[in-house]
């Protein structure tokens, strides 16, 4: 059983590259959210969606773009990558009172 | 946006200390709340889900209890070990219950 899995685990990018950061998970879960986590400010929302079809933005959505066509996948965009993108980024899946699962993280570097 | 406060936001104690964090919250519209631990390298781990007004959790050598009228929770590790350093989230829902969004942590730094 996988739980959550997050492909590349590491990446660097040229500024004003695009990328997809992705993720899979095989536990039936409608909640999924994507995270980044920098030094001193903990893990802080992107985006989340509550099941297929449906995304939202979460607290810091600027420069990232998601879809959710299958319960499964959430991939994470970046259109137009900047160094203020340099971080490191986790995938999460679960419910409010299941608790969520997380991926093992993606370390972006933004040159 | 909703706010969740943690403290301390670091903490250092000798193997066999006692020692406990802080998770505040706002009470109005509650859902749950969730405390994670989180070793470095690696990725956040649920411990616990809280959903009612008084509830105790135990897992082990650690514990948390919830107070949602207040909106505060105590995350308690009894006899500390250096397996124990790690960093501790509390998550609670945001307004519409659809995602969680984080406190920044308690870091917890344990010697031998």
């Amino acid at each position: 059983n996988a739980g959550v899995t997050q492909t590349p685990k590491f990446q660097v990018l040229k500024t004003g590259q695009s990328m997809t950061l992705q993720c899979a998970q095989d536990m039936n879960h409608e909640y999924m959210s994507w995270y980044r986590q920098d030094p001193g400010m903990g893990l802080r929302l992107i985006h989340y969606s509550v099941g297929a079809g449906i995304t939202d933005q979460g607290e810091v959505p600027n420069g990232y773009n998601v879809s959710r066509s299958t319960t499964e996948d959430f991939p994470l965009r970046l259109l137009s990558a900047a160094p203020s993108q340099t971080s490191v980024y986790f995938c999460a899946a679960g419910g409010q009172t299941s608790g969520y699962t997380f991926g093992s993280g993606t370390r972006l570097t933004v040159v | 946006i909703l706010n969740v406060e943690q403290s301390p936001q670091s903490l250092h104690v000798q193997e066999g200390d006692s020692t406990n964090f802080t998770c505040s919250f706002p009470s109005s519209n509650f859902y749950a709340l969730h405390w994670y631990r989180w070793e470095t390298a690696k990725s956040p781990e649920a411990l616990f889900v809280m959903t009612l007004n008084g509830d105790e959790k135990k897992k082990g050598r650690i514990s948390a209890t919830l107070n949602t009228k207040e909106g505060y929770s105590y995350l308690y590790i009894k006899g500390s070990q250096p397996e124990d350093s790690a960093t501790y989230l509390c998550a609670s829902p945001n307004q519409a219950g659809t995602a969680l969004i984080f406190g920044k942590g308690t870091t917890l730094s344990v010697s031998s």
